[in-house]
């Protein structure tokens, strides 16, 4: 979906070092969502926020932080990066509860 | 936690065929689901949504079902195409309106 945009598209890096992974929407919406996927295993919640002042945990935060700068604008940190958070990293958004969610095409993240 | 899973992790049908792609949810607090279609290197698209109020949906060559009674969904794609070999996996709310849980997929391949 071209009005979910992420940066990078791919990364490779090192244990340790902090990695910041970008989104951005043209679509208005005020929910945005991180998820990783995993070969084999459905898309697992990281992060979500309704609007700027709300962040909320999914089921695995550990390991990871957000920031909502904007309501188009939605970043994920991995603060110190280790070899198994390498996986797809997904940003998506909705506009209300009970609406789908609309999807950037990824992230693909390498850590060594 | 909720479990949304697939009967078939692959399946393989030839071209101008119907696909059926099956899917339990185990939550019967679920009122809205969505099936997404995920081509190699994109993220998940919208394909089809259906209320907990309604047992059949149909869109263009897609029709989904839903059975309240044994808590399955499932997706028809009528006569499959090559566009449609990906990865489809389907989504459930739980009880909970501001998430969705994800099943792992089921990848169609269409054979020529």
């Amino acid at each position: 979906d071209a009005d979910v945009t992420q940066t990078p598209r791919n990364r490779i890096t090192k244990t340790g070092k902090r990695i910041m992974l970008e989104c951005s929407q043209t679509k208005g919406h005020d929910r945005m969502y991180w998820y990783r996927q995993d070969p084999g295993l459905g898309l697992q919640l990281i992060y979500y926020s309704f609007d700027v002042k709300d962040i909320n945990k999914g089921e695995i935060s550990d390991g990871y932080s957000v920031s909502r700068q904007a309501q188009a604008k939605f970043s994920l940190s991995l603060e110190s990066a280790i070899p198994n958070q390498t996986a797809l990293y997904f940003c998506a958004t909705s506009g209300q509860a009970g609406q789908p969610q609309h999807f950037g095409d990824g992230t693909r993240l390498s850590i060594l | 936690g909720e479990s949304v899973g697939l009967h078939l992790p692959t399946l393989s049908v030839q071209e101008g065929d119907n696909s059926i792609i099956n899917c339990a949810y185990s939550n019967s607090a679920s009122d809205y689901f969505i099936w997404y279609k995920q081509e190699s290197g994109k993220g998940p698209q919208f394909i089809i949504d259906i209320r907990s109020n309604m047992d059949k949906r149909q869109g263009q060559r897609v029709t989904v079902l839903l059975n309240k009674t044994v808590k399955h969904l499932s997706l028809q794609i009528a006569a499959t195409q090559p566009g449609d070999s990906a990865v489809y996996f389907c989504a459930e709310n739980g009880d909970n309106f501001n998430k969705f849980y994800f099943g792992s997929g089921t990848k169609l391949n269409v054979k020529p």
